[in-house]
């Protein structure tokens, strides 16, 4: 079956230091990975996908992740912290055989804390 | 992307009563999911709202409890049937863009926070 996890609850970081919020996965072949963001009381944002091609994924607000099939990890970074990334993320995967379903597994959650 | 409207934002509900979540989309989709958010944890997929036919519901989620409906490509709606103080949480409504395919991401709505007294 497949799964996420996400080893982290909770990660604090000062403004303007990188972040790192780690994601694997175990999934049969290679899935389509993914990161979204909750703020507090919204729902999810997506904030970027890996399918195929450069390991290395560019997404929203300055964010990246690096797909890593040898470690099967998804983790998310981004070079500086802002106050404002303090938010709920979540790693989701979906396991690219078996046709469109489309279904997201998602992780249990890390929340980020940038402190000022 | 895709605008996901649901509604009611937040509910204070009976023990024994049922309420129905809407969910609208401001653009046609092939799927719609519901799912739920349970207070401070992850994100449960219930089921898979199929335009034109019953929905298919995950492991420990039943018809009977959690009815959907889903009549047309842009709209769906959940139930939360026979309330009890377990089924509070955060419903979310997902869609998948005709253009997502199995790699499109999911957009959601802003959720529905539902408190069981």
């Amino acid at each position: 079956a497949q799964s996420v996890a996400q080893p982290e609850d909770q990660v604090n970081v000062a403004e303007g230091n990188p972040l790192t919020v780690k994601c694997t996965y175990s999934v049969s072949g290679n899935p389509y990975l993914f990161w979204y963001v909750q703020y507090p009381n919204r729902g999810l944002q997506f904030l970027l996908k890996y399918i195929t091609g450069d390991n290395l994924v560019k997404g929203s607000y300055g964010f990246e992740a690096e797909f890593n099939k040898s470690q099967t990890s998804f983790h998310l970074k981004k070079p500086s912290a802002l106050v404002s990334d303090s938010a709920l993320y979540f790693c989701a995967v979906r396991d690219r055989r078996g046709g469109a379903t489309n279904k997201l597994i998602f992780g249990t959650g890390t929340l980020l804390a940038v402190q000022p | 992307s895709a605008v996901i409207s649901q509604k009611p934002s937040r509910d204070i509900c009976q023990r024994g009563t049922s309420l129905t979540i809407q969910c609208q989309v401001d653009s046609q989709v092939t799927m719609m999911f519901w799912y739920r958010q349970q207070p401070g944890q992850s994100l449960t997929l219930i089921a898979t709202a199929n335009q034109g036919s019953e929905a298919t519901y995950e492991s420990g989620f039943v018809i009977d409890k959690f009815p959907i409906s889903r009549p047309n490509l842009t709209f769906s709606t959940l139930t939360v049937s026979n309330m009890s103080p377990e089924d509070s949480s955060i419903y979310l409504c997902s869609a998948a863009g005709r253009q997502g395919g199995n790699t499109g991401e999911l957009f959601f709505g802003e959720g529905s926070r539902l408190t069981v007294l």
